[in-house]
């Protein structure tokens, strides 16, 4: 157990729809990222967030959007789902934004499109 | 284009064997990590290596570092049916900067 809860596990919902995945933290850790994998396209950095703030973009579509909130919970928000939207999503944490920090993965919530 | 190339991608030994897995790059990293990842889990990292040269040991693995910090290595030896996994080797260009993922070698060790 990593410490870093998400939820839900599972998820599946039409195309055009929109979804809400959230992320704890492990407790103590500041910094929020997101990631995307899938078959084909690896595991894809998202978005990062530090303390609040956003910290560092990837390869994150309009369609998508994120936050971190005062108690260091974040959410991803999906919106005008398409097929090829369907992956696992990761949050991960860890103390600081330095690299070669350890980042602590959750398990991961898996979104079907339908 | 990848900015960090695993190799191979796919590698299928028996119980027993050693091996070794590949992460190569172009560009120079302040830091590098190794990751593995099982089925329905997040990836758990296995080691962090940050000097040019570096060699770390955990248990039967050997990870190794490029002189250069341009690309680094994974050894198993005598490989266990539990090491089973996607490996992934993640870089950072800067001490502030974000990890960039390779695509993993999806290692199988059969009984």
């Amino acid at each position: 157990d990593s410490g870093v809860t998400q939820t839900p596990k599972h998820l599946i919902t039409a195309t055009g729809q929109r979804v809400t995945l959230r992320c704890s933290p492990r407790s103590g850790d500041l910094s929020v990222y997101w990631y995307q994998q899938s078959l084909d396209q690896g595991l894809q950095f998202l978005i990062q967030y530090y303390n609040g703030e956003e910290r560092a973009k990837g390869n994150i579509l309009e369609r998508f959007s994120a936050q971190q909130f005062p108690d260091l919970h974040s959410e991803l928000n999906l919106s005008s789902l398409e097929l090829g939207d369907s992956a696992l999503y990761f949050c991960a944490s860890s103390v600081s934004y330095r690299a070669g920090n350890t980042i602590y993965f959750g398990e991961g919530s898996w979104l079907t499109v339908v | 284009t990848q900015l960090l190339e695993q190799s191979p991608q796919f590698l299928s030994i028996q119980e027993g064997e050693n091996l070794t897995v590949y992460c190569n790059s172009s560009s120079v990293f302040s830091s590098l990590q190794w990751y593995r990842q099982e089925p329905g889990e997040g990836p758990v990292l296995l080691v962090t290596v940050v000097t040019g040269g570096e060699v770390k040991k955990l248990k039967r693995l050997t990870f190794q570092f490029g002189d250069a910090r341009k690309d680094s290595s994974l050894h198993i030896t005598a490989a266990q049916p539990g090491d089973t996994g996607l490996y992934l080797c993640a870089g950072a260009r800067t001490n502030a900067g974000k990890s960039t993922f390779g695509d993993g070698t999806t290692l199988t060790v059969k009984p």
